[in-house]
């Protein structure tokens, strides 16, 4: 099993309210990855970081924010949520062997009113 | 096009049926190759890699050709448990993984 939590596991808000997803992994890996996914629809790459201080933006285009100040930690943020961002958030890690193998958390499911 | 890409079926099979799911990718650099299984409303977990020769973990054999593209799972003596979404996965040297859309299976009673 791998190591990686996500909190919350739900969240229900209203429109307008700033939220943190908390992404956080003990395998030591530097690679760390957020992908949105819709019911039944594909993974979509949000934002992705090669290791502390370094962020990117992923191939979909997407309102949240990310940071990576420590190795464990990748916390995805939403200034002001609004309905359109009501999907599943999954988190994602891998090492930097050429395997690049990845291990997902169990994802947040967000709801916006 | 898309870099992955599968059938999304569904594919219904009987119990004890024996099941095969194609793939097909673009990028003929691509060096990894994964089959991850999720199932409904939970995160993918990694079913398994995909060897240039081929390998088998179990029931579950999967194979690569790499001059026509293209990744197979074979999955033997189906069971209820296999019922779920897998996902073709390639490293294109991209960033991240490309994961496919899916093919669905439902194996029934």
């Amino acid at each position: 099993e791998a190591d990686i939590y996500q909190t919350p596991r739900y969240l229900v808000i209203g429109t307008g309210k700033k939220i943190t997803l908390e992404c956080s992994q003990t395998m030591g890996h530097d690679k760390m990855y957020w992908y949105q996914q819709d019911p039944g629809m594909e993974l979509h790459l949000i934002h992705y970081s090669y290791g502390v201080n370094s962020t990117e933006k992923g191939d979909l285009s997407s309102e949240s924010t990310v940071s990576r100040i420590r190795t464990e930690h990748f916390p995805l943020t939403l200034e002001s949520a609004r309905p359109s961002h009501t999907s599943q958030y999954l988190c994602a890690s891998s090492t930097r062997d050429s395997t690049d193998t990845q291990y997902f958390g169990p994802g947040t499911r967000l709801t916006v009113l | 096009r898309k870099e992955v890409e599968q059938d999304p079926g569904p594919f219904n099979v009987p119990e004890g049926a024996t099941v095969a799911f194609n793939c097909t990718y673009s990028n003929s650099a691509s060096q990894s190759f994964f089959w991850y299984r999720q199932d409904c409303r939970k995160e993918p977990k990694l079913l398994m890699s995909v060897y240039s020769s081929g390998n088998e973990d179990g029931r579950f054999t999967a194979q690569l050709n790499r001059a026509s593209q293209y990744i197979s799972l074979l999955i033997r003596d189906s069971k209820l448990s296999d019922s779920a979404t897998y996902l073709c996965v390639v490293d294109t040297g991209r960033r991240a993984l490309t994961f496919g859309s899916g093919t669905r299976l439902q194996v029934q009673p």
